[in-house]
């Protein structure tokens, strides 16, 4: 059973460019959150997806936008990269809601991004 | 103030020794408390929930004191695969929100 996955692993961009991160929850999870982890921080909630639907969402500028397939998984979009952006970018799923632990993510290993 | 303080450590200790964690929260209605695991360069795992009467697992015991808005974890005879970072977590009022602290990294020496 494979656990959340994330892509692409590692990648540098510079400022002002675009990036696209992909992640596929775990299997029979249907909600899927992103979180934004800087060195030294803790992770930060960006926003989450549940129906294909942003249901919540961080404190984090309109630069950070998403979207959630049919099939659950999800994209984070991030636009006029900032040097301030560069950070692990960490996908989570859980169960639908009301039926887990609410505070149990599972994580993926998270796409660290570099912007130069 | 930030929602979740907790000392970042690093706490360097012997094994077999006990090393106590704190983390304070400044949502006085927050209602659910979690401990989770971060090991270099890996994502976050969950160690387990904080209960209001506690709860223990092993090695590890968690605390929740709401009157100081305090949460504790305790860690009996360390082992070298304990050194990790700790994160307290407060769940943010809907599944997939939570509000992490910034870790207290543990490092278990031989």
């Amino acid at each position: 059973d494979a656990g959340v996955t994330q892509s692409p692993t590692h990648l540098i961009k510079t400022r002002g460019q675009q990036v696209t991160l992909r992640c596929s929850p775990k299997s029979g999870h249907d909600t899927v959150s992103w979180y934004q982890q800087a060195l030294g921080q803790g992770p930060q909630f960006i926003f989450q997806y549940y129906e294909e639907e942003e249901r919540q969402r961080g404190n984090f500028p309109d630069r950070f936008s998403g979207h959630q397939f049919p099939n659950y998984s999800s994209e984070l979009n991030v636009n006029a990269l900032l040097l301030g952006d560069s950070a692990l970018y960490l996908c989570a799923s859980s169960w639908p809601p009301g039926t887990s632990e609410p505070g149990e993510l599972f994580f993926g290993e998270g796409s660290r991004l570099t912007v130069l | 103030r930030k929602e979740v303080e907790q000392d970042p450590g690093p706490f360097n200790v012997p094994e077999g020794a006990t090393v106590a964690f704190n983390c304070t929260y400044s949502n006085s209605a927050s209602q659910s408390f979690f401990w989770y695991r971060q090991d270099c360069r890996k994502e976050p795992k969950l160690l387990m929930s904080v209960y209001s009467s506690g709860n223990e697992d092993g090695r590890f015991t968690a605390q929740l004191n709401r009157a100081s808005q305090y949460i504790s974890l305790l860690i009996r005879d360390s082992k070298l695969s304990d050194s990790a970072t700790y994160l307290c977590v407060n769940y943010g009022g809907s599944q997939g929100n939570l509000i992490f602290g910034k870790g207290t990294k543990l490092s278990v020496k031989p």
